[in-house]
């Protein structure tokens, strides 16, 4: 069963650096064509798209906010990272990872989620 | 980059069929496959539709997608309505290189 679980700060400051972690299981990110993305919902919103890491280390980046993003993962602890600068109230959203698989290019499973809120 | 346009909300009873669109800006609607996400009221998404028109194991063949080039639109069709189908759904594709593009979601209220 592949599940995936989203964890950081709930509340970040205006101006600061929001670091989040997805820690996964029933998958590795070292297996070919594994990829993970982070998504965005602010309350009442749609969904945004912010990043991708594959397999392979390569690395995707919205275009509006590829200034601010960095992706990275640790194949050892079942783990991706996406730190996001420069954090103002805007960015307030819950922020979910979610996988995609070898030959699967939708996100599939979705982690809950975690609500960060940018207040100072 | 293109967009994807959907309505804001649609409605309809139980028992009926309801269709939600998903209009691409530019480029044509066939370029890349397009995924459709159900989310209920404090829940994750979940997919409903890949590839244009596949469906996931356990989706309820009620729910069905298609593509059309003419009006470059990917719908979503509900088919016998019941309450619990009542959520947000976005429709999903990609760009020329390989990003992700959301819809702006559409609130399905089951009536």
């Amino acid at each position: 069963q592949v599940t995936l679980k989203e964890s950081g700060p709930a509340l970040v400051k205006p101006t600061q650096t929001l670091t989040l972690t997805c820690t996964f299981s029933g998958f590795s990110l070292s297996t070919s064509g594994m990829r993970v993305s982070w998504i965005r919902q602010p309350p009442g919103k749609a969904l945004e798209w912010l990043a991708r890491i594959d397999w392979d280390d390569d690395k995707f980046y919205s275009t509006s906010l590829k200034t601010r993003l960095t992706i990275s993962k640790d194949t050892s602890k079942n783990q991706v990272v996406l730190t996001m600068t420069n954090m103002d109230p805007v960015d307030t959203a819950t922020y979910y990872c979610a996988r995609m698989g070898a030959e699967t290019d939708w996100f599939d499973p979705w982690g809950q989620g975690t609500l960060v809120t940018v207040s100072s | 980059n293109f967009m994807l346009t959907q309505p804001h909300s649609v409605s309809e009873s139980p028992g009926k069929t309801v269709t939600i669109s998903c209009t691409r800006s530019s480029g044509s609607i066939a370029s890349n496959y397009v995924q459709w996400y159900q989310q209920r009221p404090g829940s994750s998404p979940t997919t409903v539709i890949y590839e244009d028109n596949q469906r996931p194991s356990g989706v309820p063949d009620r729910f069905s997608g298609s593509i059309d080039s003419s009006s470059n639109s990917a719908s979503l069709t509900i088919s016998g309505l019941k309450t619990e189908d009542e959520a947000d759904y976005y429709c999903q594709s990609y760009d020329s290189s390989n990003l992700v593009v959301f819809g702006g979601g559409t609130k399905l209220t089951v009536l």
